[in-house]
């Protein structure tokens, strides 16, 4: 079965820095898209970024784009999000979610999703 | 950005039927996706393409879309049911994706 397992979160001061990791089994890892999706407290879901099946493409929400960057390691199964520069705002659950499509464009829903990890930002 | 507004809760007996309404710009031209959000949890998805089901979501769970309006239907509700829903579509004029802003279902 599908798992996806986040870690890497934390409390961090406003402009440091921190990387998300998710972990994925149970599918064949190089032929999806994944994508990671954040909640802040109290709050509704934002989509984040995405990474195509390969690895050669990117896709960034405006509120993270130039601070964060999404990354794959196909040998590790693992999906990665390095967050720089990071803001009060960016408090939030972080979720890695898997795209539907295999070996092609993402859907660009989500059709598994990790159990989340939490990041503070706060001085 | 596309806006997708959902109504910010809906009640319901056991038994009966919740309708969850996810209001956008012709959003009947666009593919629509539901998520379940229980307290604590991450989302599991009930509904894709408008009016699909993942395996294992019950046929209790369907969706349906047209003009400016899609509405994700719960039949024959049950206290497990009660749960945050959360639609969302690919925003063609920012391509990214977009939620809607969540409606919490309480079973009375």
């Amino acid at each position: 079965q599908v798992q996806l397992v986040e870690s890497g979160g934390g409390v961090v001061q406003p402009g440091r820095s921190l990387r998300l990791s998710c972990a994925a089994s149970g599918f064949t890892f190089s032929r999806y898209g994944m994508h990671w999706v954040r909640q802040a407290p109290g709050k509704g879901l934002e989509w984040v970024a995405a990474i195509s099946y390969e690895g050669s493409n990117e896709d960034y929400a405006d509120s993270v784009k130039g601070r964060f960057t999404i990354s794959r390691d196909i040998s590790k199964n693992t999906l990665y999000l390095q967050m720089n520069s990071l803001r009060a705002d960016d408090t939030a659950v972080f979720y890695c979610a898997k795209d539907p499509t295999d070996s092609g464009d993402p859907d660009y829903y989500f059709d598994y999703w990790g159990q989340g990890t939490l990041v503070t930002v706060s001085s | 950005s596309y806006v997708l507004t959902q109504p910010p809760s809906v009640s319901v007996a056991p038994g009966q039927t919740a309708r969850i309404t996810c209001g956008g710009n012709n959003i009947g031209s666009k593919s629509v996706h539901w998520y379940q959000q229980k307290p604590g949890q991450a989302p599991v998805l009930v509904v894709y393409d408008d009016s699909d089901r993942p395996s294992g979501i019950p046929e209790r769970f369907s969706g349906s879309n047209s003009g400016n309006t899609a509405t994700l239907t719960i039949s024959r509700v049950e206290a497990g049911d009660e749960a945050d829903y959360y639609c969302q579509v690919w925003d063609s004029s920012s391509d990214h994706p977009v939620f809607g802003t969540g409606t919490k279902v309480t079973v009375l």
